[in-house]
């Protein structure tokens, strides 16, 4: 099956520091990707649509301007976590659907967990 | 009313246990339909899709009721393995990607 990469799987940084984190399909092209949000022993939320070559779409509730998401190729989404707070601390997965062989899919990379100290 | 209902659990149930998940969506045209199993700390996989006719995959079935808007898996003879959260998960027909996930409902296997 397809597979989707994160990087980091995690990552410690200090409040008021900026963290990236990068999805990719490795092989398959998505124009679409997905990012989520899941707090310890919550559901996934979905925070934004990354859409390649155009803006994101987020949520409501989601603010734009601290969580940058950029699609720039279209193997290639990353979320950027600006001016980190506790907060903010949670796991990120990013997904990314396939429409190989007629029949949808949603493929999940494994996570990044997020500590903000 | 959310779009997709789930019973939250926690199940707890013996091994050997025949064990049933229900969910309810809201939105009659949706087109496809998932069960996605998460374990703890780790990232949702594709347990099974759904289709109009209900399928099995070993131990696991899964039906649909497009009349009552209402998807069920069922899973016998539990293991301890199958001790995770499974997801519901329908894609609407809006023409998009953007699947909508219940929360999820919570089944335990004990020994």
């Amino acid at each position: 099956g397809a597979v989707v990469s994160q990087h980091p799987s995690w990552v410690i940084c200090k409040s008021g520091t900026s963290v990236k984190i990068e999805c990719r399909s490795l092989d398959f092209q998505a124009t679409t990707m997905f990012w989520y949000r899941q707090f310890p022993k919550q559901s996934l939320m979905l925070m934004a649509t990354s859409n390649e070559g155009s803006k994101a779409t987020y949520e409501q509730g989601v603010e734009k301007d601290k969580f940058l998401i950029n699609h720039a190729s279209l193997t290639l989404s990353t979320l950027t976590v600006t001016s980190a707070h506790p907060e903010d601390s949670s796991f990120y997965i990013c997904s990314a659907p396939s429409l190989a062989g007629g029949s949808y899919e949603q493929y999940f990379g494994p996570g990044t967990r997020l500590t903000v100290t | 009313r959310k779009e997709v209902e789930q019973d939250p659990g926690p199940f707890n149930v013996p091994e050997g246990a025949t064990v049933a998940f229900n969910c309810t969506y809201s939105n009659s045209a949706s087109q496809s339909f998932f069960w996605y199993r998460q374990d703890c700390r780790k990232e949702p996989k594709l347990l099974m899709s759904v289709y109009s006719s209900g399928n099995e995959d070993g131990r696991f079935t899964a039906q649909l009721n497009r009349a009552s808007q209402y998807i069920s898996l069922l899973i016998r003879d539990s293991k301890l393995s199958d001790s995770a959260t499974y997801l519901c998960v329908v894609l609407p027909n809006t023409g998009g990607f953007k699947t909508i996930f219940g929360a999820g409902t919570r089944l335990f296997v004990k020994a």
